[in-house]
């Protein structure tokens, strides 16, 4: 069965630093997006793509955050500088069609520690 | 008040019994609703979808009440592995693409 797979499966960082996340979305699907979650706390939204470009992005996705499809292939997260608070699991996700319509798929997460 | 909002729990249910939950969203102009399971540390995979006419996929029965704003989610004949968080998702009309996570109601099976 296809599926959306990411790495690293966890990373560890300082704060300040940047960091890059990334997803191989299924091969098929034109709607791509990151969500995160905070431990213990719920998914939320950052940013979704589609015909390469951001389509709907929340007041998380701030100018730190970054996002790039650089090939046929791979969708990255781009986390410029960061901070205590960005620790969470980063969950790549795509779909075939919006997701009103079908269903989204997640990648199994980037656990990323900022210390 | 919250998007979507969904009692916490846990829900503490014998094996084999019923148990049934909802979830309410606050706007009017909701699209589509889904159903997320997400086990400990692991991403969320779809359960089901819900649709307006209510439906069901084996063991498992949601509902929709556009009225009163809530979905629900029905799981007959427990069994272990149907332990875990179990999501509200909805996708926002006028939020275009993207989905809305409720916080999650957690369900706990014992023997």
């Amino acid at each position: 069965e296809p599926e959306v797979t990411q790495t690293p499966s966890h990373q560890v960082t300082q704060m300040g630093q940047e960091v890059i996340l990334r997803c191989v979305p299924i091969s098929n699907h034109l709607y791509f997006y990151w969500y995160r979650q905070i431990l213990g706390q719920k998914v939320e939204f950052l940013v979704s793509f589609y015909n390469n470009e951001i389509s709907e992005k929340s007041e998380i996705f701030d100018d730190q955050f970054s996002v790039e499809r650089p090939d046929g292939s791979n969708f990255t997260l781009k986390i410029r500088s960061t901070k205590l608070e960005d620790s969470a699991m980063y969950f790549c996700a795509s779909s075939e069609l919006e997701p009103s319509n079908t269903e989204a798929f997640f990648g199994q997460g980037t656990r990323l520690t900022v210390v | 008040r919250k998007e979507v909002e969904q009692d916490p729990g846990p829900f503490n249910v014998p094996e084999g019994a019923t148990v049934a939950f909802n979830c309410t969203y606050s706007n009017s102009a909701s699209q589509s609703f889904f159903w997320y399971r997400q086990d400990c540390r692991k991403e969320p995979k779809l359960l089901m979808s819900v649709y307006s006419s209510g439906n069901e996929d084996g063991r498992f029965t949601a509902q929709l009440n556009r009225a009163s704003q809530y979905i629900s989610l029905l799981i007959r004949d427990s069994k272990l592995s149907d332990s875990a968080t179990y999501l509200c998702v909805v996708n926002f009309y006028a939020a275009g693409n993207k989905l809305t996570f409720g916080g999650g109601t957690r369900v706990l099976v014992k023997p």
